[in-house]
């Protein structure tokens, strides 16, 4: 059974970055049928699909948040990364790992818990 | 890319039928037959119950169905049980290999 377990700190300070792993078990990082993606959802608000990326590093982002997003894939520790640069308040929010089949079709069908990442002071 | 239009909530009976919209643009849902839906119970991860406007991964029930209409996707529950109750948001592909969601509906059953 595919897991993924999102880890990293729950506290970052406003204009510091944002740095999040995701650990896939259950199976590999490097199948040719998978793509990798992150999603956030703030406090008590929807979902927002932060990008993606494929084993073999080629990366796609939300447009908002390109300036300030690197997605990377390290396969020899079947995980995958999230780096948000210049945080604010506005990037407190659950982040989510998730797997999906294409860039097209929208099937996120396996998701990690989640985990919360409160920016503050 | 601004976020798909839901209603903020929606509620129904048990065993009635309810629909949840999700209109977006030609540039998104009207442009593509790729939209998703989401189920999402309090405090928990979002689970996929519809990809590809209409088609259901296994494990979802028939009761859950989806349908696409210009540039207005619909999820329509029907015999609404009191576990359906949860947040619905819909997701779309809106070119250039990027995704927009929808900001959510509440759906009470009564």
């Amino acid at each position: 059974q595919l897991q993924l377990q999102e880890s990293g700190p729950g506290l970052v300070k406003p204009s510091e970055t944002l740095s999040l792993s995701c650990t896939v078990s259950g199976g590999s990082i490097s199948s040719s049928n998978y793509y990798w993606g992150w999603i956030r959802q703030p406090p008590g608000k929807g979902l927002e699909w932060i990008g993606s990326i494929y084993y073999s590093g080629s990366t796609y982002y939300n447009p908002s948040l390109k300036s300030r997003v690197t997605i990377s894939v390290d396969t020899s520790k079947n995980q995958f990364s999230l780096k948000l640069s210049s945080v604010t308040a506005a990037d407190t929010a659950i982040y989510y790992c998730a797997r999906h089949p294409s860039m097209t079709t929208v099937t996120l069908n396996y998701w990690g818990q989640g985990t919360l990442v409160t920016v503050s002071s | 890319q601004s976020a798909l239009t839901q209603p903020r909530s929606v509620s129904g009976s048990p065993g009635q039928s309810v629909t949840i919209s999700c209109t977006g643009t030609s540039s998104d849902v009207g442009g593509y037959n790729y939209v998703s839906w989401y189920q999402q119970h309090p405090y928990k991860a979002p689970k996929l119950m519809i990809y590809d406007v209409s088609k259901r991964p296994s494990g979802v029930p028939n009761r859950f169905s989806g349908s696409k209409s210009g540039n207005t996707a619909s999820l329509t529950i029907s015999g609404l049980q009191a576990e359906d109750e949860a947040d619905y948001y819909c997701c779309s592909y809106a070119g250039d290999y990027t995704w927009v969601f929808g900001g959510g509906t509440k759906l009470t059953v009564l």
